[in-house]
């Protein structure tokens, strides 16, 4: 069973420039996330996804980023403009339902973001 | 929301050693608790988890203990290899993901 793909594996702007990444999930799962990490610390969530709904984006900041899952499958993560503390590996996670918070997820390689 | 703490942030053992690493909770409404391994340039991999309704769970040489009571949880990693060396974040999840800040872990052959 193929994981879960995010490209690309690396970027690197400069602040106020916009970046995109995106994210294939497992085939079948219905739920889908997004996480930042930062250096150092464990992944926080920023968006999540059912199906194409969004269910939880209370931690991502709307002023700059957006994100979307058209179809219910891949996923896109925008940060227009990007700052510097924006640097981060940008974590794509999904899950078989994800009707509760105890289903399993799956992680991605992720996309390190280095905002120069 | 939640908040997780997680001990320590690096620890070294002896190939062959015991390693434990701890996480505590605040959200008594937590129902799961995963331990994801990440190794460097990779995602976290889920290695064990443990669900409320559970006190231990053993996984050939991994093993999670959870106390509700005192809401914090442990991993054990016992007769460690080179290959264990990685970060490990715990979790704990009422109703998302809430991660430690990972504890980085060095096997010494």
């Amino acid at each position: 069973e193929a994981g879960v793909a995010q490209s690309p594996r690396y970027k690197i702007i400069e602040k106020r420039q916009s970046v995109a990444f995106w994210c294939n999930p497992i085939s079948g799962h219905a739920t889908l996330y997004w996480y930042q990490q930062i250096l150092g610390q464990g992944p926080k969530l920023l968006i999540q996804f059912q199906n194409n709904g969004v269910v939880d984006d209370s931690q991502l900041p709307k002023d700059r980023f957006s994100a979307e899952r058209l179809k219910g499958v891949d996923s896109t993560l925008k940060i227009q403009p990007a700052k510097l503390e924006d640097s981060a590996v940008y974590l794509c996670a999904s899950s078989l339902a994800g009707r509760t918070s105890t289903d399993t997820q799956y992680f991605g390689p992720g996309t390190r973001l280095t905002v120069l | 929301g939640e908040n997780v703490e997680q001990h320590p942030s690096t620890l070294s053992v002896q190939e062959g050693d015991s390693a434990v690493i701890k996480c505590t909770y605040s959200d008594s409404a937590s129902n799961y608790f995963p331990w994801y391994k990440q190794e460097l340039g990779k995602g976290p991999q889920l290695i064990i988890d443990i669900r409320s309704n559970v006190g231990e769970k053993k996984d050939q040489r991994i093993a999670v203990t959870l106390n509700k009571t005192a809401k914090h949880f442990s991993l054990h990693i016992t007769e460690t290899q080179p290959e264990d060396s990685a970060v490990y974040f715990c979790a704990a999840t009422p109703l998302q993901f809430y991660f430690g800040t990972g504890t980085s872990l060095t096997v010494i052959p």
